[in-house]
């Protein structure tokens, strides 16, 4: 199975400022015939289902705030928000789809 | 609009067998790959097993041989079978489309909330 290792834990940052979690596969997600990193980012709050952020490591969902970026390739990945609004605290959660059985991160908690 | 609706939730005792549903509109649940994905109490997310739109599936180690996914395209709704179920199936479990055939979940239910407890 592909281990997925997200750091840090948790995160705390200020209103307006920069967060970034990182994410780390056991094993490559980039896809060679189609150049494609099968990885994906949730966000999920207290009470409600994740919600899709980024698939292909870099795509943005639509209707996701473009302050929200994915990056990587390979085996590592880093979820970036360029400018943290508070209804940004949730749980950040990344995912590899590239070989069953799919499998997730630990989860990242973002605070203000 | 898409919506996926889970019931079946509830308290069973270890052993025992539950059936959950996923009730699908907006879209064609035999069109695309579906998927279940569990969340534990405090804990992060699990995948449980898909569903391929030509009907294979597919399921995490954890939960084979026990739990069979299944679908009534007359009724657009997808079938969780869990039968002799554990204390750490303990979990809200979710159902998700996975968008064009791929493995993302675009689409999420609200959960249902599945206690295995004596």
């Amino acid at each position: 199975d592909i281990v997925m290792t997200q750091s840090p834990d948790s995160l705390g940052v200020s209103l307006g400022e920069r967060a970034t979690i990182n994410c780390k596969s056991s094993q490559s997600v980039l896809y060679n015939s189609n150049n494609k990193n099968y990885l994906a980012w949730y966000q999920q709050k207290p009470g409600q289902p994740p919600k899709l952020l980024i698939y292909w490591a870099s795509t943005r969902e639509s209707g996701v705030p473009d302050r929200f970026s994915g990056s990587g390739s390979g085996t590592d990945f880093t979820l970036t928000i360029s400018s943290l609004q508070a209804e940004d605290v949730a749980v950040y959660y990344c995912h590899q789809y590239y070989t069953t059985p799919w499998t997730f991160g630990q989860g990242t908690k973002v605070e203000i | 609009e898409v919506q996926l609706v889970e019931t079946g939730g509830g308290l069973i005792q270890p052993g025992g067998s539950l059936r959950l549903s996923c009730a699908a509109s907006g879209f064609t649940v035999s069109s695309t790959y579906m998927s279940w994905v569990r969340q534990a109490p405090g804990k992060g997310l699990e995948w449980v097993s898909v569903i391929h739109s030509g009907g294979s599936t597919f399921y995490a180690d954890s939960v084979k041989g026990r739990f069979t996914f299944s679908r009534d395209n007359s009724k657009n709704t997808l079938y969780l079978q869990m039968n002799n179920l554990r204390l750490e199936d303990t979990a809200v479990y979710y159902c998700a489309t996975c968008r064009g055939g791929y493995g993302y979940f675009d689409y999420w239910g609200q959960g249902t909330l599945i206690t295995v407890s004596s």
